[in-house]
């Protein structure tokens, strides 16, 4: 079975250009998250997906990122301008029932903003 | 609001000492506990949730909800235990999970 993909692994960019990560969940996965790790700091959620539906956006920095999941099955973030402080980890994880459930983490998409 | 507390970021330990990772959480309602671990190029995965009840490689934690812990042991560590470990709680509306700041543990021959 494949786990959680997500593409790029490695993204450098210059501050204010945009970036759009994307992440396969697992094959049936209702549920997806996206967490980020600024360096130095925890994982933190960002939001979590059912199906094609944001249940909770909670953990959105601002309004310059931009979640979609459309037709519930891949996801893309997208960062619109980017700026420097956006720098850091970004996971995307699965689940087959809600964050109570195991939850199935890809490999993180590292993303440098210069 | 939710929170997880790992006071250690690293913990050094001989091969076949016990080790203990400490864990504290603040949170008003039931929560779930889990301990996920990252080896050295590896993701993110769970390694044990105290719902289970299970002895995961050894490793065992306790909800104390008393003392609102969930502490993970293993009585015997091994080399291969050399990894990132997170401690995380999911709330009752299970939308996300809040991790502590992760603790390294690394096994010395």
């Amino acid at each position: 079975e494949a786990g959680v993909t997500q593409f790029p692994s490695h993204s450098v960019i210059e501050k204010g250009q945009t970036v759009t990560l994307r992440c396969d969940p697992i094959s049936g996965h209702d549920n997806l998250y996206w967490y980020r790790r600024v360096m130095g700091k925890e994982i933190k959620f960002l939001l979590h997906f059912v199906k094609e539906s944001k249940q909770d956006e909670s953990g959105m920095p601002n309004n310059r990122f931009l979640a979609e999941r459309t037709g519930g099955t891949y996801s893309t973030l997208k960062v619109q301008p980017a700026e420097l402080e956006d720098s850091g980890v970004y996971f995307c994880a699965s689940s087959l029932r809600d964050a109570r459930d195991t939850q199935y983490f890809g490999p993180g998409t590292r993303l440098t903003v210069l | 609001a939710q929170r997880v507390t790992q006071p250690e970021k690293l913990l050094s330990v001989f091969k076949g000492a016990p080790v203990e990772l400490k864990c504290n959480y603040s949170y008003s309602g039931s929560p779930e506990l889990f301990w996920y671990v990252q080896y050295s190029r590896q993701r993110l995965q769970l390694l044990l949730r105290h719902i289970s009840r299970e002895s995961i490689k050894g490793f065992t934690a306790d909800l104390n909800k008393g003392e609102t812990s969930f502490h993970l042991k293993k009585p015997f560590a091994q080399e291969e235990d050399s990894a990132m470990y997170y401690c995380a709680l999911s709330d009752s509306a299970g939308n996300k999970l809040t991790f502590g700041g992760g603790t390294r543990v690394l096994v010395k021959p």
